[in-house]
């Protein structure tokens, strides 16, 4: 079993929509989580970080961590043309391994 | 600051060639990292570097890739010889270890392609 999970898609959606975009783990000692958004032919580039359980917001996207479920979600809301990438949730114990999931295609509609 | 800097960006080269990736990380950033990434797996780390010195080198596939980092400002990924199954996108990253809750910031990658 791979320590982390994610649903690769493709999401295709309208824009407007609401996106949610979700992770699984199995470590438990992951503490830091974070979503990295990447453009076609782009590395990726970090977009949210959260520390332990709870949400954090900024702008139209907001970061939810779960711990006790070992699950991690980005949320959309209002979504652009623009936010149309691979998303990837990732995630570390505290030493610097961060360990990534393999990423969601996301298109949003025009 | 102009973030991490990957040359060469496109690389095609004949099975059996070496070939040489390179990478300045974030001046000041102690920790740099080298990803593949492929459809299939997704990003894989290979090594990484704390200080300048291989600290992780635990997803190096073979011994025909190898990595360097002679001094804070450079490091180089070397494959030899190479396969087609080599052929990917090779990133580089990097952090500060004093920022321990934040993510890694990446290069655009070098494209490998390998007939």
């Amino acid at each position: 079993q791979k320590e982390v999970e994610q649903d690769p898609g493709p999401l295709s959606v309208p824009e407007g929509a609401i996106v949610s975009l979700n992770c699984t783990y199995s470590n438990s000692a992951f503490q830091y989580f974070m979503w990295y958004r990447q453009y076609s032919r782009k590395g990726p580039e970090l977009l949210m970080y959260t520390y332990s359980s709870g949400n954090k917001e900024d702008g139209r996207f907001t970061a939810q961590v779960d711990k006790s479920s070992k699950y991690i979600s980005l949320f959309i809301r209002d979504s652009q043309p623009s936010d149309s990438a691979t998303y990837l949730c990732a995630m570390k114990k505290g030493a610097n391994n961060l360990f990534f999931g393999t990423g969601t295609r996301l298109t949003v509609i025009p | 600051d102009a973030g991490v800097i990957q040359s060469p960006r496109h690389e095609v080269t004949e099975m059996g060639q070496e070939v040489t990736l390179r990478c300045k990380p974030i001046s000041g950033h102690d920790y740099l990292f080298w990803y593949r990434q492929t459809m299939m797996r997704g990003l894989e780390l290979l090594i990484y570097f704390n200080n300048n010195v291989p600290i992780d080198d635990s997803g190096m596939p073979e011994d025909r890739f190898s990595a360097k980092m002679p001094n804070a400002s450079f490091s180089t990924l070397k494959i030899q010889p190479s396969e087609p199954r080599d052929s990917a996108v090779y990133f580089c990253a990097s952090t500060s270890g004093q920022a321990d809750g934040y993510g890694y910031t990446f290069g655009s990658g070098t494209r490998l392609t390998v007939v």
